[in-house]
C-alpha cells in the first residue's frame, strides 16, 4: 500500500510569488491535513478537509488556502510569499475517525529567499 | 490557552539503555493522546494513540502511560538502539467535532553507539 505522498519535494520561491503544494492521501482515506513546520517549532495545524470540504483551519491568514479534489488528493496554495513562510509543509491523511492515527507524507520543504 | 509541554528538549543516551520522554499537556476537552516518531527528514509516524480510559499502550519497545488526572504522559524506550535517534512528539487531540491536534515541540533524542 503507497503511503502518502507529497511533491514536490523542494520548492524555492521568492517575496510576493505564490506556491502550490500537492498531496495524495492513502488509498481509502477521505481526510487529508496540512500543517506546517518551521524550524525549532512544533508542527502548527494549516487546513483539514474531508470529503472534498474545508472542515477546520488553523490560526493562518487567509493567503494559505486549499483544495481537496473528488479523488481526495489536495492542493496547498499560499499566495503572496514572505520569509517566515519557509518551512516543511507536511501533509497527512487518515480514515476520519476520531482514534485513527493521521498518516504524514515526508513533506515539502519549501524556501523563499 | 490549548498548550503541550515536551521535555527535555534533548537527550542523549548511550546504545542499550532506557529513557523515559515527559509530555504535559493542558488540553480541553481531551480526545486522546498520540505519540509520534519523526526521522529527520521525514514526515512524523504514529507511536501510539491513548483514550482517556487508557493507563498504558506498547509498540514493541515503546510504552506509553497516560494520567489523565495529573495530564500527564511519558514514553519509555526500552533497550535503545541506534534507529530510536528521532524527535518524538507528544500530541493532545482536543475533544469534539473540528477535533483540533495540539503538538509538542518534540524531544530530540540521540543514541550513541
Amino acid at each position: 500500500e503507497a503511503g502518502v505522498t507529497q511533491s514536490p519535494t523542494h520548492l524555492i520561491k521568492t517575496r510576493g510569488q505564490q506556491a502550490t503544494l500537492r498531496c495524495s492521501p492513502i488509498s481509502g482515506h477521505t481526510s487529508v491535513y496540512w500543517y506546517q513546520q518551521a524550524l525549532g517549532l512544533g508542527l502548527q495545524f494549516l487546513l483539514w478537509y474531508d470529503e472534498g470540504e474545508e472542515r477546520n483551519r488553523g490560526n493562518f491568514p487567509p493567503r494559505f488556502s486549499g483544495r481537496q479534489f473528488p479523488n481526495y488528493s489536495s492542493e496547498l496554495n499560499v499566495n503572496a510569499l514572505e520569509l517566515e513562510d519557509s518551512a516543511l509543509y507536511l501533509c497527512a491523511s487518515s480514515l476520519g475517525m476520531v482514534n485513527q492515527p493521521q498518516h504524514f507524507g515526508d513533506g515539502t520543504r519549501l524556501s523563499i529567499l | 490557552k490549548n498548550q503541550v509541554e515536551q521535555s527535555p528538549q534533548s537527550l542523549i543516551i548511550l546504545e542499550g539503555k532506557n529513557c523515559t520522554l515527559q509530555c504535559n499537556y493542558t488540553v480541553s476537552p481531551f480526545s486522546n493522546l498520540r505519540w509520534y516518531k519523526q526521522d529527520t527528514g521525514r514526515g512524523p509516524v504514529s507511536l501510539t494513540i491513548m483514550t482517556f480510559s487508557e493507563n498504558t499502550k506498547s509498540n514493541g519497545r515503546y510504552t506509553a502511560t497516560l494520567d489523565a488526572d495529573t495530564k500527564q504522559s511519558s514514553l519509555h524506550i526500552t533497550a535503545s538502539q541506534l534507529s530510536d535517534s528521532a524527535s518524538y512528539i507528544c500530541v493532545v487531540r482536543v475533544g469534539g467535532s473540528q477535533g483540533n491536534l495540539i503538538f509538542g515541540k518534540g524531544t530530540k533524542l540521540s543514541v550513541k553507539p
